[in-house]
């Protein structure tokens, strides 16, 4: 079975400051890992994915994360974060169409 | 164009009651799925769907939970005899057989008194 651990249920943090969201996943095959964002009242929407190839992967809005397989992890980065960045950030992971959610980190840009 | 919709946006039963949750998948999306949404949680899976086919259903937590698509299309979950424990979002994706991304809709709040 697959399980992922999103360890920071909350993360303050200022505005123009870098900020990582851990993410770290169970599995014994491979599996594909997302990153879906939820701004407040709205929907799930993804932010990024990794399917195969390079192992860092980039969203349109300055978002980043890497795969490692050693860790079993993969954290989202930003190097500088905006008030508009205020939203519930879940990490998933793919194994033959069903998804395998976090608990979900919140993350709190402030002025 | 449409994403995925679901109705109501907002659902208010009495314990014991039965409801009905609905999904429009985006227009082309074979595959649809379902998920519960605890408070404070992440989304759990319930069913998945590929066109009228119910591929798997492991994650619908008791036979008063009910999923079908019969024209491969919109998507209803039926929850018979509602508990307070079933209070949650649900959430509906949908995606083409070839693509690994999943795209959400709004999700249904349901709220059992």
């Amino acid at each position: 079975a697959q399980s992922v651990t999103q360890l920071d249920s909350q993360v303050p943090v200022f505005e123009e400051a870098p900020v990582e969201l851990r993410c770290n996943y169970s599995s014994s095959v491979s599996v594909y890992l997302f990153w879906y964002v939820q701004y407040p009242n709205q929907g799930l929407q993804l932010l990024l994915k990794y399917l195969s190839g390079s192992t860092l992967v980039e969203s349109i809005n300055g978002f980043e994360a890497e795969f490692n397989k050693s860790q079993t992890s993969f954290h989202l980065r930003k190097p500088s974060v905006h008030i508009s960045d205020t939203a519930e950030y879940f990490c998933a992971v793919d194994n033959f169409n069903k998804f395998y959610f976090g608990s979900g980190t919140k993350l709190n840009v402030k002025p | 164009g449409a994403g995925v919709s679901q109705s109501p946006r907002y659902k208010v039963a009495k314990r014991g009651q039965d409801v009905a949750l609905r999904c429009d998948p985006i227009s082309g999306h074979v595959s649809l799925f379902w998920y519960q949404q605890a408070l404070g949680q992440g989304p759990e899976f319930l069913t998945y769907f590929q066109n009228e086919a119910q591929l798997d259903k492991s994650g619908l937590p008791s036979d008063r939970f009910f999923a079908e698509r019969p024209e491969g299309s919109v998507s209803t979950l039926k929850i018979q005899r509602t508990q307070q424990e079933d209070s949650a979002v649900y959430l509906c994706a949908s995606s083409l057989p070839t693509q690994e991304t999943q795209y959400f809709g709004p999700g249904t709040r349901l709220l059992v008194l």
